[in-house]
């Protein structure tokens, strides 16, 4: 079982429509999590930090299933713009980065 | 304020050769990342230097290497160049440890060997 696990996709979906994924992760001491955005061959960028009691930003809803092993990113009234893929992002503990774990990626695509 | 700036941004190499990708992090951040990201896949951790110190090595092989000078800037080297090592290599840098989670990208130097 890989360490994180994402849909690859892609989501195909139309414009003002909610979207929802989940990546799944098999460390059950992860202590962080992240979404991060990557655009067409560009670099990856934080999207939002994921916090145990489920946090907001706008559009953007991601929540932590810690039980079940899961964070999930909840898009809502979809734009153009929101076409990227989504990384998941999972840290173990401590300050290594050798620790942190990127998903593959789950790939959105919004259509007009 | 600049970002992570990484040089260069395109290169080709033939196997067997050697090449040197440079990142400058942003300024007043200490702790600097490399990752190898193939198509279609999330980045791959290959080191971590923080006060210039390897603080985290993937699973590499030795013609992996890196460094970090005192400014913070890094480089990674790669020799014996394989085909499979074509890819985009992302530089990331953080304040401190990059445990927070919040590591800025440069836009990655991206390398095709043939």
């Amino acid at each position: 079982r890989k360490e994180v696990e994402q849909d690859p996709g892609p989501f195909n979906v139309p414009e003002g429509a909610t979207v929802a994924f989940n990546c799944t992760y098999s460390n059950s001491a992860s202590q962080s999590f992240f979404w991060y955005r990557q655009d067409c061959r560009k670099e990856p960028k934080l999207l939002m930090s994921v916090y145990s009691s489920g946090n907001e930003d706008g559009r953007f809803t991601a929540q932590l299933n810690r039980a079940s092993q899961y964070i999930s990113l909840l898009i809502r009234d979809s734009k153009l713009s929101d076409s990227a893929t989504y990384l998941c992002v999972v840290n173990p503990g401590g300050s290594s980065a050798s620790k942190i774990i990127f998903g593959s990626g789950t790939r959105l695509s919004i259509r007009p | 304020d600049a970002g992570v700036t990484q040089s260069p941004t395109h290169l080709i190499k033939t196997r067997g050769q050697h090449v040197t990708l440079r990142c400058s992090p942003i300024s007043g951040h200490k702790s600097v990342s490399w990752y190898q990201q193939v198509l279609g896949q999330g980045p791959q951790f290959i080191f971590q230097y923080y006060e210039k110190e390897e603080r985290g090595r993937g699973n590499f092989p030795d013609r992996f290497s890196a460094r970090q000078f005192p400014n913070y800037s890094s480089e990674l080297n790669v020799n014996a160049l394989l085909l499979g090592d074509s890819a985009l290599y992302l530089c990331a840098s953080s304040l401190l440890g990059a445990g927070t989670g919040e590591l800025f990208f440069g836009e990655g130097s991206r390398l095709t060997v043939l």
